[in-house]
């Protein structure tokens, strides 16, 4: 079956532009999470979704994160006025959304700001 | 605040040697505590988890024991494979009221040599 999908694979922006995100979750996962991964380091939690409802948004790092999941399935993360410091992998997870429910990884998206 | 510690790779082995990646956790009560593996390539993977005090995780060889006294979950293999070639990281998700994300140790790198 399809597992979590994102788009685009890979981005490069310039410094200063904006960037969209895109997350497919599977298909009847109510929880959706964002994770930044910087080089050589861990996944770090940015926000959480239950179905539409953005319950978590302590990780996201400033205001120029913006997450949203407006039908409670495909979400997008929105980053206005990209900085060098914003490359990172963004990762996007889903899952049933019981407590202790694998986490399901999707490929991620590898951004570079140049 | 909770966080995880990974022992620092990378850790190169030759085939059919025995395997010990070492992680510790801080956190306060009973977290549930996980084991992701990411092959090059590919998306992070739950390779096991365990969610209280004394359970073993197990999977594909490998195993983990959550110890409440050490606040430890070290991953082990008897015999490793090429294939296990791979980066490891620990987590772990604390509840209550919690959401279920994930806080992950930094990772460690496994390279087996034939």
């Amino acid at each position: 079956g399809a597992g979590v999908s994102q788009s685009p694979r890979y981005k490069v922006a310039k410094r200063g532009q904006d960037v969209a995100l895109r997350c497919d979750p599977i298909s009847g996962h109510v929880s959706l999470f964002w994770y930044q991964q910087a080089l050589g380091q861990g996944p770090e939690f940015l926000t959480y979704f239950q179905n539409e409802a953005q319950l978590d948004k302590s990780g996201l790092p400033s205001d120029r994160f913006f997450a949203e999941r407006p039908e409670g399935s495909v979400s997008t993360l929105k980053i206005q006025r990209t900085q060098q410091e914003d490359s990172a992998v963004y990762l996007c997870a889903s899952s049933l959304g019981l407590f202790g429910s694998e986490q399901y990884f999707g490929p991620g998206t590898r951004l570079t700001v140049t | 605040g909770n966080s995880v510690t990974q022992m620092e790779g990378p850790v190169t082995l030759s085939e059919e040697a025995f395997l010990t990646i070492n992680c510790t956790y801080t956190a306060t009560g009973y977290p549930s505590l996980f084991w992701y593996v990411q092959y090059p390539g590919e998306g992070l993977q739950l390779l096991l988890k365990a969610t209280k005090a004394d359970d073993k995780g197990s999977n594909k060889g490998f195993e983990a024991t959550y110890r409440k006294e050490t606040t430890s979950f070290h991953l082990e293999k008897g015999s490793v494979q090429v294939s296990d070639s791979a980066v490891y990281f620990c987590a772990l998700s604390h509840p209550p009221g919690n959401t279920g994300k994930l806080i992950f140790g930094q990772g460690t790198t496994l390279q087996v040599k034939p």
